[in-house]
């Protein structure tokens, strides 16, 4: 079944703006992961948020979860131009396996 | 910073031949995955292995395919005979707890 599903599918801003796309998901979960993919690239960890967790922050990132409507947002603040790429959450029901949503597509213009 | 890599980057291959992928993991990390990206789709999961054996695995994950760590360093993933819709991006992951770092992936591509 879907885990995580991305919203929105696309987002285009420009250099300096901030970025938010959320995640939803649909059984309950550990964690819940963000990673990031270059065009044609792999898979970058950026934040892990644990269920028991509501907020965190990595440098310009800020990841919330609210596991009563089981959605996560990501925030970038002041993005570059090498922050275009897609974000992708992902969802663990046990250790074993990732279940990840279909990404948003973020194009940072200059 | 230690990173998963894998070899090769790209691999053609015509339809019905085996092919093996090789990915170096972290070398502290204990859990190691097998994941795909058919072009424009989804990350998908196909397989976890931990203690060296297989812990989970997909539905896609059938008879075709199988790992191993055949020196307990490299992890590899074999499918036996390629089909078309095997052509995607393969992407090994590992993980010593709950994160999961992924390699830059394989390309496929089966003609």
């Amino acid at each position: 079944s879907q885990q995580g599903e991305e919203d929105p599918q696309a987002l285009s801003i420009q250099e300096g703006e901030n970025a938010t796309m959320n995640c939803s998901y649909k059984t309950s979960i550990n964690n819940l992961q963000w990673y990031r993919q270059n065009s044609g690239r792999g898979l970058v960890h950026l934040i892990l948020i644990r269920s028991n967790e509501r907020e965190k922050h990595s440098g310009r990132l800020r990841v919330t979860l609210d596991t009563s409507k089981k959605s996560s947002s990501l925030l970038i603040t002041a993005s570059r131009a090498a922050d275009t790429a897609s974000y992708f959450c992902a969802t663990d029901l046990n250790d074993y396996k990732l279940s990840f949503g279909a990404g948003t597509t973020v194009t940072v213009r200059a | 910073e230690p990173e998963v890599t894998q070899t090769p980057s790209h691999q053609v291959t015509q339809m019905g031949q085996e092919v093996i992928l090789r990915c170096v993991p972290i070398s502290n990390h204990l859990y190691f995955y097998w994941y795909r990206q058919i072009l424009g789709q989804k990350v998908e999961f196909l397989v976890s292995f931990y203690n060296n054996e297989i812990s989970e695995k997909s539905e896609i994950f059938d008879d075709q395919f199988s790992v191993e760590r055949p020196d307990g360093s490299n992890f590899t993933l074999k499918i036996r005979s390629t089909k078309l819709e095997d052509s995607a991006m393969y992407f090994c992951a590992t993980g010593h707890s709950y994160e999961q770092y992924f390699g830059p992936g394989t390309r496929l591509t089966v003609t």
